[in-house]
């Protein structure tokens, strides 16, 4: 079976950190993606791990665990424009998406 | 630009009628994703080609949905007979081949049955 968990919603203000969890249980893994999709737009890529350990983009890091089979994506630095959907994402041909967390970042 | 392109982008159709969506992918790459996402919800797989082979369909794809990539390049999904459940966005996304190589999606397909 598949299943990838991730919370909802999160706020969190502007300059500040967040960190948006992601657990799964897959059948296979080759690998976890992170995307962030604007409402009414498509997904776009952010950040993609196949080893366990933190991988950092800029202002975006994502972290894997492979034997907890656990994952997260922390942002630093909240932007307004941050106010997305955060959509994990199992590398299994082809993608198994998790149901995303919705970020609202506030003044 | 170069991009995963889409048409139409927005399709609204009466139940019952049949509708075709087209994909481009980025001209490289030869492997081509079509996705449904609904609202609230992750895009969830349907099918995928790896140049004109059809290598994987989900169970979600009922045989009233077909989808060709008959040259390797542009893809098209037809879904007959539509019925409301079908309105969703569909996303395509292209990819090289194998390994954890980024998807990039295409601005998608909004389709409303009404």
């Amino acid at each position: 079976g598949q299943n990838i968990d991730q919370p909802t919603e999160m706020t969190a203000t502007e300059g500040a950190i967040v960190q948006i969890n992601c657990t799964y249980q897959t059948s296979g893994f080759n690998g976890l993606f992170w995307y962030q999709q604007h409402a009414g737009e498509a997904p776009t890529f952010l950040s993609y791990n196949v080893l366990d350990g933190l991988e950092e983009k800029g202002r975006f890091s994502s972290f894997l665990s492979r034997s907890k089979g656990y994952s997260y994506l922390l942002l630093k630095e909240l932007q307004m424009k941050d106010s997305a959907s955060y959509l994990c994402a199992v590398y299994n041909t082809p993608l198994v998406f998790g149901k995303g967390t919705r970020l609202s970042v506030i003044a | 630009d170069t991009g995963v392109s889409q048409n139409p982008r927005h399709k609204i159709t009466k139940r019952g009628q049949n509708v075709t969506f087209r994909c481009d992918p980025i001209s490289e790459h030869n492997r081509l994703y079509w996705y449904r996402q609904t609202l609230g919800q992750g895009p969830e797989f349907l099918t995928y080609f790896q140049n004109e082979a059809q290598l994987e369909k989900s169970r979600l794809l009922s045989d009233r949905f077909s989808a060709e990539r008959p040259k390797g390049s542009f893809s098209t999904l037809e879904i007959q007979r539509t019925e409301q459940g079908d309105s969703a966005m569909y996303l395509c996304a292209s990819s090289l081949e194998a390994g954890g190589n980024e998807q990039y999606f295409g601005p998608g397909t909004r389709l409303t049955v009404t």
